[in-house]
C-alpha cells in the first residue's frame, strides 16, 4: 500500500526566514497531494494542495512542489511568521484503494521571534 | 459556517468498559474518516466511509474496535472492552469525493483517557 515519508520531524526557524517540509511517496498512482496545518488542540485543517498534472502551486507565502518522476513532494514557507508555529502533514491520495488518504508522520514546526 | 462536530469532547473511562465516539459530518460530504493520534504513531486512519457504506477498515483493531454510520448524519466508533493503549485523540473528518477538491474537515476530536 501507499507509504508517505516526511522530513524534518522537527523544525526550528528564525522569524522571517524561509521553512521547507520534504515528502515522499510510494504508490505512483498518487495524483492529489494535500497539506495540513494542526494547531494545538485542534484538527488538522487543509492549507494547500496540488494536482498530479501541476509542477507547482503558490498561494500568498505558502507554495508546494511537485516531482512525478521522483515522487517527491515539498511545502515551502516564506516569511515566517510566530502564528506558522504548528504541526504539518503531508498527505497522497491514490486512484486505487477508493481514494484512501495516507498521512505523513507530520513536522513540527517552531518560529522563534 | 458548516463543521464537523464530535461528541464528547473529553472521555476518561475505566479499563474494560465500553466507549462510543459520536461525528456529525457536514451536510452533503459523502466520505467520513475515522483517525487516531498519538504521540507515537502520528495520524493513523482506523476507518473510512462513503455515502455510508465502508471502505477500509484495515486501520482498525478488528476485535475491539467498530465504525457505523446509522445514517448520514452520524458517524459512530465504539471500542468495547477499552485498554489503557486505546488513549489517544480520536478524529472524525468528512469530505465531498467526487468535486473538484477533496479536501478534509476535521473534528475538534474526542481525548480519550482509558485507566
Amino acid at each position: 500500500g501507499e507509504n508517505v515519508e516526511q522530513h524534518p520531524s522537527t523544525l526550528s526557524v528564525q522569524e522571517g526566514d524561509s521553512a521547507v517540509i520534504k515528502c515522499t511517496y510510494s504508490d505512483s498512482a498518487s495524483n492529489y497531494f494535500p497539506w495540513y496545518k494542526q494547531e494545538l488542540g485542534k484538527g488538522p485543517q487543509l492549507i494547500i494542495d496540488i494536482r498530479s498534472n501541476v509542477g507547482e502551486k503558490k498561494d500568498q507565502r505558502i507554495a508546494v512542489t511537485l516531482n512525478k518522476t521522483a515522487k517527491h513532494f515539498s511545502l515551502h514557507i516564506t516569511e515566517t511568521q510566530p502564528e506558522d508555529s504548528a504541526v504539518y502533514f503531508c498527505a497522497a491520495v491514490g486512484k486505487t484503494s477508493y481514494d484512501k488518504v495516507i498521512f505523513g508522520p507530520g513536522t513540527s514546526l517552531s518560529v522563534i521571534p | 459556517d458548516a463543521r464537523v462536530t464530535q461528541t464528547p469532547r473529553h472521555k476518561v473511562t475505566e479499563m474494560g468498559q465500553e466507549v462510543t465516539m459520536r461525528c456529525q459530518p457536514i451536510l452533503g460530504h459523502n466520505t467520513v474518516f475515522w483517525y487516531r493520534q498519538t504521540m507515537m504513531q502520528g495520524l493513523e486512519l482506523l476507518a473510512y466511509f462513503r455515502n455510508r457504506a465502508p471502505l477500509d477498515d484495515s486501520g482498525m483493531p478488528k476485535d475491539r474496535f467498530s465504525a457505523e454510520m446509522p445514517d448520514a448524519t452520524l458517524a459512530t466508533l465504539k471500542i468495547q472492552p477499552s485498554e489503557p493503549r486505546d488513549s489517544a485523540v480520536y478524529f472524525c473528518a468528512s469530505a465531498h469525493h467526487g468535486g473538484e477538491r477533496y479536501e478534509q474537515y476535521f473534528g475538534p476530536g474526542t481525548r480519550l483517557t482509558v485507566t
